[in-house]
């Protein structure tokens, strides 16, 4: 399965964009990559996904190069509520009986703080 | 949260007795699963389940058995817990082929 390498942490000024790395050089031409983030001790959120191209939804921007081997998750006018750890993470398939179903590989993530 | 509920919240149990953990969601989706989080390591896959009585192991699926006789609810029992498995435990539910959806999360403390 593929693995996902992201800084352990990062800071940002508020109103300024936050550009988050991921390496994913081992990812598969089918694993898609994915993002969560955790605040606090809430449970992980759903932020964006994408396969090869660029994605843009109303949270974020999700870059993928060209190759596929890294991304970076583009918060664009961060806020203090933006604090929290974010996951780069790659789906990959479960067993055939489990029908399309998919995994998530966690890693540890990137603690972002966000300050005033 | 696509209605999804975790209990308890928080627990405290002794080495050697059974505790199940439950989770329910209120909007008939085929998949569910059940991660624990720990320090140093991301969330890891306890055990999934794709239907009603159709589940299967994740990565870290001994100690841990799960049951779904419905399509709403989603258990997870330690037969006898042991102090590796105090953890935060993350229910998850998939919406189609894309976004999981998280519980709050319980935690469990092993003494």
């Amino acid at each position: 399965d593929a693995k996902t390498t992201q800084p352990t942490s990062m800071d940002c000024a508020e109103g300024r964009a936050a550009n988050l790395p991921c390496n994913h050089s081992t990812i598969s031409g089918n694993e898609y990559v994915y993002w969560y983030r955790q605040i606090h001790s809430q449970g992980p959120q759903y932020i964006i996904h994408g396969l090869k191209n660029n994605e843009t939804n109303e949270m974020a921007s999700l870059i993928i190069t060209e190759d596929r081997k890294s991304s970076t998750l583009i918060l664009p006018h961060a806020t203090l509520r933006d604090t929290a750890v974010y996951y780069c993470i790659v789906r990959v398939r479960l067993a055939s009986n489990a029908g399309n179903n998919r995994k998530l590989i966690w890693g540890l993530g990137t603690s972002l703080a966000v300050n005033p | 949260d696509a209605g999804i509920t975790q209990s308890p919240r928080h627990k405290v149990t002794e080495t050697g007795t059974p505790v199940t953990l439950r989770c329910h969601q209120t909007e008939n989706h085929r998949y569910m699963y059940w991660y624990r989080q720990d320090p140093g390591h991301g969330l890891r896959l306890i055990h999934y389940s794709y239907g009603v009585k159709d589940t299967d192991k994740g990565e870290v699926s001994d100690g841990y058995s799960v049951s779904r006789s419905k399509t709403e609810d989603f258990l997870l029992t330690l037969e006898s817990a042991t102090s590796s498995q105090t953890s935060v435990y993350f229910c998850a539910i998939s919406v189609g082929e894309n976004e999981q959806f998280f519980g709050p999360g319980t935690r469990l403390t092993v003494l």
